[in-house]
């Protein structure tokens, strides 16, 4: 049973560029969870995503936009990268109001 | 609105002692309390929860954690420390009401041979 996956496991910009970042749930679940986790510190809550609405929202821009998609993946896209932006991206998966399970994440470095 | 703490940045432990890695949380309401643990550049791994009952909780690889109401904290323990044990761990909350999950800052335990 393959868990939560995330794709690309790396990502190089720079400022002013636009990124999209992937992630596949584990198998069953149907809530998809995004959170930015920049270096030193604990995971921030980015959005989650529930029968592919924006159930819940964060304390971040509007740069900040997502999707999910009817097979429960999800998309996480971000505008107008700032150099504040560079962080590791982790998706978590689960079903609603129940334990989330994490991905690997996706590293972006932003120049 | 719901928040963690951990107060320590650092836990050095030696191998074969009891470990604990301390959280205090705030919420309105009932919490839901969870452990994971994070190695270097991967995710995050689940290794217990608090939701209601017993307030030990049992959970992955010999770790448990102690949930006390009126001290409004969730330590994490284990009898016996391994080397492997070596990691970053976090504490997160949720109001039963919230989807989303609030993180501490983490502490990086260091267990020594």
């Amino acid at each position: 049973d393959a868990g939560v996956t995330q794709s690309p496991t790396h990502l190089i910009k720079t400022r002013g560029q636009q990124v999209t970042l992937r992630c596949s749930p584990k198998s069953g679940h149907d809530t998809v969870s995004w959170y930015q986790q920049a270096l030193g510190q604990g995971p921030q809550f980015i959005f989650q995503y529930y029968e592919e609405e924006e159930r819940q929202r964060g304390n971040f821009p509007d740069r900040f936009s997502g999707h999910q998609f009817p097979n429960y993946s999800s998309e996480l896209n971000v505008n107008a990268l700032l150099l504040g932006d560079s962080a590791l991206y982790l998706c978590a998966s689960s079903f609603p109001e129940e334990t989330q399970y994490f991905g690997p994440g996706t590293r972006l470095l932003v120049l | 609105a719901q928040s963690v703490a951990q107060p320590e940045d650092q836990v050095n432990v030696a191998e074969g002692n009891p470990l604990t890695v301390k959280c205090t949380y705030s919420v309105s309401g009932n919490p839901y309390l969870f452990w994971y643990v994070q190695y270097p550049n991967r995710g995050l791994q689940f290794l217990l929860k608090y939701i209601t009952g017993d307030n030990l909780v049992k959970g992955s690889y010999g770790f448990e954690a102690e949930f006390n109401k009126s001290q409004t904290s969730f330590h994490l323990k284990k009898p016996s420390a391994l080397v492997s044990d070596s990691a970053l761990y976090f504490c997160a909350v949720r109001e039963e009401a919230a989807r989303q999950l609030t993180f501490g800052s983490g502490t990086q335990l260091t267990v020594l041979p």
